[in-house]
């Protein structure tokens, strides 16, 4: 258990609609990213970041905006959802600083329905 | 691009042994292997860096092929804890350190 947590666990919302998904970490781990899980793709990169503020893009970055301005919080928006964005959610940490040996563990997901 | 896992899917019985292996087409630094069940996050099992080496957790183990950009997953002797999604994970040389690039993932089923 690497003491993530992601809030909302569910949510149904409809298209159009702003969205933001938080994860929390109790560990002050640097590194925190959003995935996003859904058949035939396995996990894909939105964001991630690497400290307070600074945040990077992933590979299906677009539709989707971060903020990180403490170290515990990393969050996900979605400014104005739509159906292909309906997925499952994952955060997760990194448990080193940035070296090639670091281990990600995954916060508990987050089931977003786009209706 | 994510690697490629091969095969999709597998189904054993109970004490049967398989392979699942993930290729890149990317020169990598190192390979990390996660096991999903169903409804629930990925779980670490383990990690390969590039020099081949071979490691183990309880009945799975798994290797790295440096000169082939591939790593494979040996499960012996599999238990009805083993079913699950493998996932493996990759990171890059020279990409940036913490990301990895992860492909779509083996099932697995065991069945008695």
């Amino acid at each position: 258990d690497a003491g993530i947590t992601q809030s909302p666990r569910h949510k149904v919302t409809e298209t159009g609609t702003p969205v933001t998904l938080r994860c929390h970490q109790t560990e002050n781990h640097r590194y925190m990213y959003w995935y996003r899980q859904d058949p035939g793709h396995g996990l894909r990169l939105i964001h991630y970041s690497y400290g307070v503020k600074d945040t990077d893009k992933g590979e299906v970055s677009d539709g989707y905006s971060v903020s990180r301005s403490k170290t515990e919080d990393f969050l996900l928006t979605l400014e104005s959802a739509t159906s292909s964005q309906t997925s499952v959610y994952f955060c997760a940490i990194s448990t080193s600083s940035g070296g090639a040996t670091d281990t990600q563990y995954f916060g508990p997901g987050t089931r977003l329905t786009v209706l | 691009q994510q690697p490629v896992q091969s095969p999709q899917a597998v189904i054993l019985r109970e004490g049967e042994d398989a392979v699942i292996n993930c290729s890149s087409s990317k020169a990598l630094y190192s390979v990390h292997w996660y096991r999903q069940k169903h409804g629930e996050a990925p779980v670490f099992l383990m990690i390969l860096l590039k020099g081949g080496e071979q490691k183990g957790h309880e009945k799975i183990s798994a290797s790295f092929n440096e000169k082939k950009q591939q790593s494979s997953l040996y499960l012996t002797a599999s238990q009805l804890s083993y079913s699950g999604t493998y996932f493996c994970g990759t990171q890059r040389l020279g990409g940036t350190a913490s990301k990895l690039t992860f492909g779509t993932g083996t099932r697995l089923q065991v069945t008695l």
